[in-house]
C-alpha cells in the first residue's frame, strides 16, 4: 500500500524556520520526483516546489512566492523528502502537502501556523 | 505558467441529477510520448485532503465511483458527475501536472438544490 505521511508542522513564529519531512513506503520512491503543495486557511491548492528523482538530475524547482527562502531535499535510502522552511511569515500559514508520482499519490498533511 | 481556468465557481444540482464542471488551459497539456493529457481531478471535502478521481484527464482512479468521469484533450477538459449523490458536496479541482510550476483551477464548489 502507497502511503505518504507528512510531519513536522507545528506554531512557529515569523522569521524562524521549520522543516517538514514526507515518509513514504509502498512504491519505489527514488523512481519519482516529489512536490509540495500548501493550502491556506480558505483558500484554493498551490504548489510550493519540486525535486526530481536522481535519475532526472535531483534538481528542484520552487514557486517564486517561497525561492530563495524554502529548500526541498530527499533521501532516497531513507525514502524520505523534506522542506525547509526559513525566514517565514504570516502568509505561508497553511496546510502542507507532499506528492509523488505525478502528483498520483498525496500525503495526509501537516498544518504550519507562523504567528507571533 | 499553464493558467487553468474552471467553469462554474459553483454548481448547485438536485440529488441523482448530472453535474458537469469545465477545465480550461492557458496551452496543451498533451504528454507527446504517450499522446495523453496530464491533467486530474481532486475532490476535496471540508477539513479534508484533497482525493484523487480522475489522472490522464479520463482514466478513474482505483475506488472512484463510476458516476465520475473526465473527457477532454488539449486544452479543454470536463469533469462529469452523472447522478449527484448526497456525498458528492464538496469542492472539485483541476491540475495540470504537465510543466512546473504545477497549476490548478480555482475550485468549483457543488451543492445540493
Amino acid at each position: 500500500e502507497v502511503q505518504l505521511v507528512d510531519s513536522g508542522g507545528g506554531l512557529v513564529q515569523p522569521g524562524r524556520s521549520l522543516r517538514l519531512s514526507c515518509t513514504t513506503s509502498g512504491f519505489s520512491f527514488g523512481d519519482y520526483a516529489v512536490s509540495w503543495f500548501r493550502q491556506a486557511p480558505g483558500k484554493g491548492l498551490e504548489w510550493v516546489g519540486l525535486i526530481r528523482s536522481k535519475a532526472h538530475g535531483g534538481t528542484a524547482e520552487y514557486a517564486a512566492s517561497v525561492k530563495g527562502r524554502f529548500t526541498i531535499s530527499r533521501d532516497d535510502s531513507k525514502s524520505v523528502a523534506y522542506l525547509q522552511m526559513n525566514s517565514l511569515n504570516t502568509e505561508d500559514t497553511a496546510v502542507y502537502y507532499c506528492t509523488a508520482n505525478d502528483d498520483l499519490y498525496w500525503g495526509q498533511g501537516t498544518l504550519v501556523t507562523v504567528s507571533s | 505558467d499553464i493558467v487553468m481556468t474552471q467553469s462554474p465557481d459553483s454548481l448547485a444540482v438536485s440529488l441523482g441529477e448530472r453535474a458537469t464542471i469545465n477545465c480550461k488551459s492557458s496551452q496543451s497539456v498533451l504528454y507527446r510520448s504517450n499522446n495523453k493529457n496530464k491533467l486530474a481531478w481532486y475532490q476535496q471535502k471540508s477539513g479534508q485532503p484533497p482525493k484523487l478521481l480522475i489522472y490522464w484527464a479520463s482514466t478513474r482512479e482505483s475506488g472512484v465511483p463510476d458516476r465520475f468521469s473526465g473527457s477532454g484533450s488539449g486544452t479543454d477538459f470536463t469533469l462529469t458527475i452523472s447522478s449527484l449523490q448526497a456525498e458528492d458536496v464538496a469542492v472539485y479541482y483541476c491540475q495540470q501536472y504537465y510543466t512546473v510550476p504545477r497549476t490548478f483551477g480555482q475550485g468549483t464548489k457543488v451543492e445540493i438544490k
